[in-house]
């Protein structure tokens, strides 16, 4: 049970060039979600899914896109990357609903636009 | 939607003191609230929950208060060592509904 896996670890990006960010669980949670921390800050909300095919827009989602096609993977695309996108990305996932449970991150994706 | 205000932003205490975190949220419809602790470079875990049926839970040193009344949450650390030095994350979730709203986090520092 690896929980919730993102990958690259660090990853250096030019303006203008574009990315996925992958994240996948193994624990058949429902909800999904993307935060990104800028240094010194709190989480902000880019997208969430609540399941397989749907997906919603959070607080900060422009210049960001997801797509939900199975319950395991929610990948964050990066179109033509710009500097105030240098951030830490995490990926998180959980058992929302009528019983509401934590949410487990990932590691988290350093990203850094140049 | 659902507005979560933590304060304070820092807060520095001499190993053996205690801590407390305060967090008021605006939906009246939240009905969990988790608390998160991110150590420097590592993601956010879990420490504490409380349900909106539940007034306050202990854990060893650590408790969670919650006035639904007044809409707000505490966190509470005694006899602090130098591994609770981290940023301490509180959230809301709606009853049913999808989105946690984190507060801002507070940097916690234990002075031995």
């Amino acid at each position: 049970n690896a929980g919730v896996t993102q990958t690259p670890k660090f990853r250096i990006l030019k303006i203008g060039q574009s990315m996925t960010l992958q994240c996948a669980q193994d624990m058949n949670h429902n909800y999904m979600y993307w935060y990104r921390q800028d240094p010194g800050m709190g989480l902000k909300l880019i997208y969430y899914s609540v399941g397989a095919g749907i997906t919603d827009k959070g607080e900060v989602p422009n210049g960001y896109n997801v797509s939900r096609s199975t319950t395991e993977d929610f990948p964050l695309r990066l179109e033509l990357a710009a500097p105030s996108q240098t951030s830490v990305y995490f990926c998180a996932s959980g058992e929302q609903g009528r019983n509401n449970s934590p949410l487990h991150f990932g590691n988290g994706t350093r990203l850094t636009v140049t | 939607g659902e507005n979560v205000e933590q304060h304070p932003s820092t807060l520095s205490v001499q190993e053996g003191d205690s801590a407390v975190i305060k967090c008021t949220y605006s939906d009246s419809a939240s009905n969990y609230f988790p608390w998160y602790k991110q150590e420097l470079g590592k993601r956010p875990q879990l420490i504490i929950d409380i349900r909106s049926n539940v007034g306050e839970k202990k854990d060893q040193r650590i408790a969670v208060t919650l006035n639904k009344t007044a809409k707000h949450f505490s966190l509470h650390i005694t006899e602090t060592q130098p591994e609770d030095s981290a940023v301490y994350f509180c959230a809301a979730c709606e009853r049913g509904y999808q989105k946690v709203t984190f507060g801002t986090g507070t940097k916690l520092q234990v002075i031995p």
